[in-house]
């Protein structure tokens, strides 16, 4: 089983619907991010969590907003989908202490009309 | 001006050929560097973890950052058709204890037979 686990893998909707990708995982780490992958932009960061009551905005947290519901839950919401949030969004934990890389899920491929 | 650039290629090599992969970024403050080879509709997964400058080899792959011309580079020996991924350079600096990851665009690499 995948250590980070996002649903759905795939979601089509149209623009202003309200939806929410989840994340869960099994690493025990404090650490939660939430990312979109652009094609030419790479990953950028949209929200991370250190614990269930520390949540802090990246730096493209516009129309987006997030809920740690749990030590292994990061959910990401839009609340009001318009077709340029049409992405690849990616959900990855860390572990404490400075040598410690981000691990990923394998993404959530959303598509607004 | 991004933080970080990296040429989005496509690279295409015969097997066995040597593979240079290069990132430049313009934030001296960044001490942490990584490489990720992310497959196609997978997250992206940790290949190469350095701090500050160096080289750090790892079976086929050279990791090595020059902090004084903020250029590093991945290197793969004996290329293989399984090396064919799209790879993402990742930095991060020390901000408040909490290590961001600013990413580069990435680079897809095709190694034919």
């Amino acid at each position: 089983d995948a250590d980070v686990t996002q649903t759905p893998r795939n979601r089509i909707t149209k623009t202003g619907k309200r939806i929410m990708l989840e994340c869960s995982q099994t690493k025990g780490h404090d650490r939660m991010y939430w990312y979109r992958q652009d094609p030419g932009l790479g990953l950028r960061l949209i929200y991370y969590s250190f614990d269930v009551k520390d949540i802090n905005k990246g730096e493209i947290s516009d129309g987006y907003s997030v809920s740690r519901q749990a030590q292994a839950k990061f959910s990401l919401s839009l609340e009001s989908a318009i077709p340029n949030q049409t992405a690849l969004y990616f959900c990855a934990t860390r572990g404490t202490g400075n040598n410690q890389p981000q691990h990923f899920g394998d993404g959530t491929r959303l598509s607004i009309l | 001006q991004k933080e970080v650039e990296q040429d989005p290629g496509p690279l295409s090599v015969p097997e066995g050929a040597i593979v240079s992969l290069n990132c430049t970024y313009s934030n001296s403050a960044f001490q942490y560097f990584m490489w990720y080879r992310q497959y196609s509709r997978k997250g992206p997964e940790l290949l190469m973890y350095t701090y500050s400058s160096g080289n750090k080899e790892d079976g086929r792959f050279t990791a090595q950052v020059d902090k004084s011309s903020k250029y590093i580079s991945l290197f793969i020996r004996d290329s293989q058709p399984s090396d064919s991924a799209t790879y993402l350079c990742a930095m991060s600096e020390i901000s408040g204890g909490y290590n961001k990851l600013i990413f580069g665009a990435g680079t897809r690499l095709a190694v034919h037979p």
